[in-house]
């Protein structure tokens, strides 16, 4: 069975205090592992696509790299519009059309 | 347009009332998918649509009925749930039936409250 497994469950940063997001996983040949970010009420909003180990994406502030085993979310100076959930989720090979999502990491960035 | 409507954002029924969710999107995506969410949880599968076709249903109780009238809508029809249905059903829809590319859009979601 596909496995996510997301931490620290909460964050909390100060402004400008740069930080990482960590996402383990484990699935029967990862086709695609992705980060989403959720606002509350709100509906997760595609970040980023990671197909294979060694690949690394950036957006603004954050960069999302990708192992055999683990994703990491890399925030650098964080600014309060940053806080939000962060979703990791894989999709495995076989699994059509289907994602597995991680419980979430719950960021708060502070002034 | 990049978006994934959804109607009505929140829902009050009764155990015994039938409702329906409406889902829209006008990005050409050929697979449209129901997500359960609870407080604090992660995004659960429900159903997947591919090509206005049923091709995963996640073993969800008969009182959810899934319809895809055509590839732009889906519904979610709800008859006599249960307080524990309570919850966040997400719509999303993604440009791949299969593949790789399962980048998926989300709306924002319908609150339900069943009392």
């Amino acid at each position: 069975e596909d496995q996510v497994t997301q931490s620290p469950e909460a964050l909390r940063l100060q402004e400008g205090e740069s930080s990482s997001l960590n996402c383990s996983y484990t699935v029967s040949g990862l086709r695609g592992l992705f980060w989403y970010r959720q606002d509350p009420g709100k509906g997760p909003e595609f970040l980023f696509t990671l197909y294979s180990a060694g690949e690394e994406k950036e957006k603004e502030r954050l960069k999302a790299t990708l192992t055999k085993k683990e994703s990491f979310l890399h925030i650098t100076a964080p600014k309060p519009e940053d806080s939000a959930t962060y979703l990791c989720a894989v999709q495995a090979g076989g699994g059509g059309n289907k994602l597995t999502f991680g419980t979430g990491t719950q960021l708060k960035v502070e002034l | 347009d990049t978006e994934v409507t959804q109607t009505p954002k929140h829902l009050v029924m009764g155990m015994t009332n039938k409702k329906s969710l409406k889902c829209e999107q006008h990005m050409g995506h050929r697979a449209m998918y129901w997500y359960k969410q609870k407080a604090k949880k992660p995004p659960e599968l429900m159903f997947v649509y591919s090509y206005e076709k049923l091709s995963i249903n996640e073993s969800v109780p008969s009182r959810f009925s899934p319809e895809c009238p055509n590839s732009s809508l889906l519904n979610l029809h709800l008859h006599a749930l249960q307080p524990e249905d309570s919850a966040l059903y997400l719509c999303a829809s993604s440009q791949a039936a299969q593949g790789d590319n399962e980048k998926l859009f989300f709306g924002s979601g319908t609150q339900l409250s069943v009392l």
